[in-house]
């Protein structure tokens, strides 16, 4: 079965820090990756995926992720935080292209 | 852009009574994913359908929850009767065809008292 760990259900960081944000999954075969970011009381917005054009990603708002075969790894980076980053952010797995796994996400604060 | 609508935003239910979710995917897509996201967690699953059939619907509570999807485009996810535990987001998503990423609605939140 596949599925999805997200270190660190909690991360802090400066504005204009870097934001890193850990995944791993658990797959024989490089599955379909994906990035969603969460705010209060709203649904899930991609932010990025992967489906095996190229191992570096680039998504919204300034986000990108590598997957690592070798690491099983896809995390999730941006240079510099800004205050509106600061929401929940979950990592999702696809092997099959119609099933989703979901990890249970990270939650980031961005201190001013 | 279009978007997945889904309705009510926030429902207040009473235990044992019924309880019903809207969904209406983007026009076009084919596949239809209900999901429930306890507080603190990912969002897990609940049903899955193709056009008008269910692919998946392995983790619902069949005993108390139904989902249906007559004419393939909208949704409706029932509970009858709704306990404490049912409290959550009900999340809808849609995906127009194999490897696309889903696109979520802004969910229903259910309390139950």
């Amino acid at each position: 079965a596949q599925s999805v760990t997200q270190l660190g259900s909690h991360v802090s960081v400066s504005e204009g820090a870097l934001v890193l944000l850990r995944c791993n999954y658990s797959s024989s075969v490089p599955p379909y990756l994906f990035w969603y970011v969460q705010y209060p009381n709203q649904g899930l917005q991609l932010l990025l995926k992967y489906t095996s054009a190229a191992t570096l990603v680039k998504g919204i708002n300034g986000f990108e992720a590598e997957f690592k075969k070798s690491e099983t790894s896809f995390h999730l980076t941006k240079p510099s935080a800004h205050m509106s980053d600061a929401a929940e952010y979950f990592c999702a797995v696809s092997l099959s292209g119609n099933q989703f796994y979901f990890g249970t996400g990270t939650s980031l604060t961005v201190i001013p | 852009e279009a978007e997945v609508a889904q309705s009510p935003r926030y429902k207040i239910t009473e235990k044992s009574q019924a309880v019903a979710f809207w969904c209406d995917p983007i026009s076009g897509h084919a596949t239809l994913y209900w999901y429930r996201q306890i507080l603190g967690q990912g969002p897990e699953l609940l049903v899955q359908f193709q056009d008008e059939s269910v692919v998946d619907d392995s983790q619902l509570p069949k005993d108390r929850f139904s989902a249906e999807r007559l004419k393939g485009v909208d949704s409706t996810l029932k509970i009858q009767p709704a306990e404490l535990g049912d409290s959550a987001m009900y999340l809808c998503a849609s995906s127009p065809n194999r490897g696309s990423p889903l696109h979520f609605g802004n969910g229903t939140r259910l309390t139950v008292t």
